[in-house]
């Protein structure tokens, strides 16, 4: 089945040290985004790629960067992690801009602690 | 970025019974999508249902249906004869038809089914 694919499930790193999630998907959709979800709190979009356009959010820390290498990998970087970010980071997907069944599709998230 | 609110963070309702949860946004745009997603224990979030705001027919998928009245900015969810199953954080979600392809999410309502 097509589908939005996270790996690790859960990843556990130390403070400072940095980490890369990964996410990939099988839908070829032009759209990916990385989310971060803290407990009982909205979804933050953080970036998205519409196709190798890398789109930031201006509240985005610089903490944290991507790489879309081809359209069905993403990845999501963080150069020196701090407690705070220890969090649940969701990747999805979606079509493009405008298309008539415009949804996301999300992945299972990566759960990520900071020691 | 557009603002989303979901006034209730915690909803209960009995087995069978209906529930509604209210979702307002803010935007100067004219055309826009809606959403509702659920997120399970799970985690992996699914989505409910969608509503394009040039449609004034309010989006209906078996037992979840919406009341969105665009002059309010309002967008709530009915679920009829709730189930066990539908025990989980619900997110209202905002995307603009035409600029960008950010989705932004509310905060969340937090739904209990009391068997």
């Amino acid at each position: 089945d097509a589908m939005v694919i996270q790996n690790p499930r859960y990843q556990v790193t130390q403070f400072g040290k940095p980490v890369t999630l990964s996410c990939s998907q099988t839908l070829n959709h032009n759209v990916m985004y990385w989310y971060q979800q803290k407990s009982s709190q909205a979804p933050k979009l953080l970036f998205h790629y519409y196709d190798k356009d890398f789109n930031n959010e201006a509240d985005t820390p610089d903490n944290f960067q991507s790489r879309r290498p081809n359209t069905s990998f993403c990845f999501l970087d963080i150069r020196s992690p701090g407690l705070g970010d220890a969090a649940m980071y969701l990747c999805a997907t979606s079509k493009f801009a405008g298309a008539t069944n415009e949804k996301l599709f999300f992945g299972s998230g990566t759960q990520l602690s900071v020691l | 970025a557009q603002t989303v609110t979901q006034s209730q963070p915690e909803m209960s309702v009995q087995e069978a019974e209906t529930v509604t949860l209210s979702c307002t946004y803010d935007t100067s745009e004219s055309d826009y999508y809606l959403f509702w997603y659920k997120q399970p224990p799970s985690r992996q979030m699914i989505l409910v249902i969608r509503q394009e705001a040039y449609k004034q027919q309010n989006a209906t998928e078996n037992r979840f249906s919406v009341n969105f009245q665009k002059a309010a900015k309002s967008f709530s969810l009915k679920i009829s004869d709730s189930q066990l199953g539908d025990a989980a954080m619900y997110f209202c979600a905002y995307r603009s038809f035409f600029t960008g392809n950010q989705f932004y999410f509310g905060t969340g309502t937090s739904l209990t089914v009391i068997p």
